[in-house]
Parts: structure tokens; sequence; C-alpha cells
């Protein structure tokens, strides 16, 4: 039973630029969040993918964007990229949403440099 | 707002001795989860245990034990007779129960020496 999958692994980009991140959730879960975790610092929830539409939104302006496909699969997008864009980030799934919130498993991430 | 903290950033003990991680959260909400994950040097988070704000019964898992008290609003983790492969960061995070959004605190990071 494959778990959360993300790629790709590093990444490196320059200011400016855009960058997309996948991830597939692992066997069975419907529900995708994406985190950005800096170094030394906790993950901060970005936003939450169910259904194919956006749930829930963390603090984070516009440039952050994302999709979820029939497959439960996600993508992560981010435009204009900042040096403070610079980060680990992190794709939870889950079964379903509201009240429950079911235990969330963690892919492996991605590492994102902007340069 | 909520928040979640964990003022011990780092903690060092030697292996076979007690650990107590402590989280302290702040929310309005009279619904809300707690969770402690693990976060080895691999990266990947790994689900401890959840609580929900219903339920202030004590747990203990193995070596592992969570002490809920919404007196004071502490989720604290203690870790007994501690391993080397104990060894990593461990993050508390809150979810409300309307909101929906997930806060995790900064993380204490844990070394466990032989």
């Amino acid at each position: 039973d494959a778990g959360v999958t993300q790629s790709p692994t590093h990444l490196i980009k320059t200011r400016g630029q855009q960058v997309t991140l996948r991830c597939s959730p692992k066997s069975g879960h419907d529900t995708v969040s994406w985190y950005q975790q800096a170094l030394g610092q906790g993950p901060q929830f970005i936003f939450q993918y169910y259904e194919e539409e956006e749930r829930q939104r963390g603090n984070f302006p516009d440039r952050f964007s994302g999709h979820q496909f029939p497959n439960y699969s996600s993508e992560l997008n981010v435009n204009a990229l900042l040096l403070g864009d610079s980060a680990l980030y992190l794709c939870a799934s889950s079964l379903g949403t509201g009240v429950s919130y079911n235990e969330q498993f963690f892919g492996p991430g991605t590492r994102l440099t902007v340069l | 707002a909520q928040k979640v903290t964990q003022a011990q950033t780092e903690i060092s003990v030697v292996e076979k001795e007690d650990v107590t991680l402590d989280c302290v959260y702040e929310t309005r909400d009279t619904t809300y989860y707690l969770f402690w994950y693990k976060q080895p040097p691999s990266g990947e988070l790994v689900f401890l245990i959840r609580r929900n704000s219903f339920d202030e019964q004590n747990e203990i898992s193995g070596r592992y034990s969570w002490n809920f008290q919404k007196s004071t609003s502490s989720f604290n983790f203690t870790i007994t007779a501690s391993q080397v492969v104990d060894s990593a960061v461990y993050f508390c995070a809150l979810i409300e129960g309307n909101a929906g959004k997930s806060t995790f605190g900064d993380g204490t990071t844990l070394t466990v020496k032989p």
C-alpha cells in the first residue's frame, strides 16, 4: 500500500519564476492538504482540497494556488517566487473532511530553494 | 486566533531517561483537536496521537503517554525510558472544530544520547 508520494524531491528556482509541486495521496484517501515548513519552524497550513475544490485556506497570498484532480492527486503552484518561499513543502492526505479530522499521513516533502 | 506554544526548543537526555515535551495551546472554540507528530531527520511527519477536546482521558501507548488538561490548556507528551531512535523533532498541533485550519507549534528537538 503506497503512502503519500511527492515530486520532485528537490527543486531550485530563481526569483520571479513559477513552480509546480505534485502530490499523490495514500490509497483510499480523498483529501489533500499542503503545508510550508521553513527551516526550524513548524509546518504552516496553506490550503486543503476535497472533491476537487479548495475547502480551507491559511494565510498565504494568491501567488499560492492549487488543484485537485479526479484521482485525488493534487498540485501546488507558486507564482512570482520570492526568496522567502524557500522551504520544505509537505503534502498530507486524509479521508474525508469536516470535524472528524481523521489522521493525516504526510509525504516526504519537496525541498524548494529560491535563489 | 488559535496558537500552539512549545516552549522547549531543544532537549537532550541520556538513553533510558524519561522526558516530557510540553505543549500549550490557545483557542476560542469549545470543539478542537490536538495532535502530536514526530519528524525524524528524513523529514516525513509521523502521526502519533489525536485527542478531541471533549475527551480528557490520558492515553498510554507503549513507552509513550499523553496528559491532556483543559484547565491549563496543555497537552504534554512523555517518553518513558527514552531510546536513541526517539531522537527527532516533535510537533504539537491544533485544529479548531469550526475553522478546520491546523496550527503547528515550532517543535521541540529531542536528542537522546547513548
